[in-house]
């Protein structure tokens, strides 16, 4: 059964790095982890996009450990318009589907 | 601007009686989605499109219909709209399509079925 975990919640204060672990299982080996972000009365942002080990962006990391069942994102020194909900999306090419997970809710303090 | 157009933004209509959301992007993509936000329950996928005159139901199609007799729409159909459905709904477009590149998503639409 395809499935993508994440956090609830996370808080964190200006200045940090904030990692969010997002859980899935049954992924093939060119299937996609995409990470969005979303603020309130918006559709969600694109952040950044993998298959394998890391990649990197002007705004994010992106970690896969080779046995693919998670992957975090990175937020280096976050500021307050960080604050907001992050998704991953799975792609789960073996059963033709897509996977949101629920949504981590990250609040970040002065 | 690139960017994915949805109407209405806000919707609030009674049990029974057949709607339209449309949806528009004007970036030439091949594939475009429906998606159902709901508290606890993230993004769920209704229906996509590969190219024109090509759908697929997502995972929560039941109640819904969709078409694509042009690129740039995707309107989403309710026809008979049930209290279950109220929820908040995104439209995407991306290049390529099903998690394989970025999408862009519309401003959402709040659907309230009473």
């Amino acid at each position: 059964l395809a499935k993508t975990t994440q956090p609830i919640s996370m808080d964190s204060y200006e200045g940090q790095e904030v990692n969010i672990t997002c859980s899935h299982n049954n992924i093939a080996t060119n299937d996609y982890i995409t990470w969005y972000q979303q603020f309130p009365s918006q559709g969600p942002r694109f952040i950044i996009q993998g298959y394998k080990t890391k990649v990197t962006n002007e705004v994010a990391s992106l970690f896969i450990p080779a046995d693919r069942k998670s992957s975090t994102l990175s937020l280096p020194r976050v500021s307050l318009s960080d604050t907001a909900v992050y998704y991953c999306l799975v792609v789960y090419s073996s059963a033709s589907k897509i996977i949101f997970g629920s949504g981590t809710r990250l609040s970040i303090r002065p | 601007e690139a960017q994915v157009t949805q109407n209405p933004r806000y919707l609030i209509t009674v049990t029974g009686k057949k709607l339209t959301v449309t949806c528009s992007q004007n970036m030439n993509h091949e594939y475009m989605s429906w998606y159902r936000q709901d508290p606890g329950l993230g993004l769920r996928q209704i229906y996509y499109s590969m190219n024109v005159e090509v759908t697929d139901k997502g995972d929560v199609p039941e109640g819904y219909k969709v078409s694509r007799k042009e690129k740039r729409n995707f309107p989403l159909i309710l026809e008979s709209p049930s209290p279950n459905q109220t929820s908040l709904y995104f439209c995407a477009s991306s290049l390529e399509g099903q998690g394989r590149d970025e999408a862009f998503f519309g401003q959402g639409t709040r659907l309230t079925v009473v």
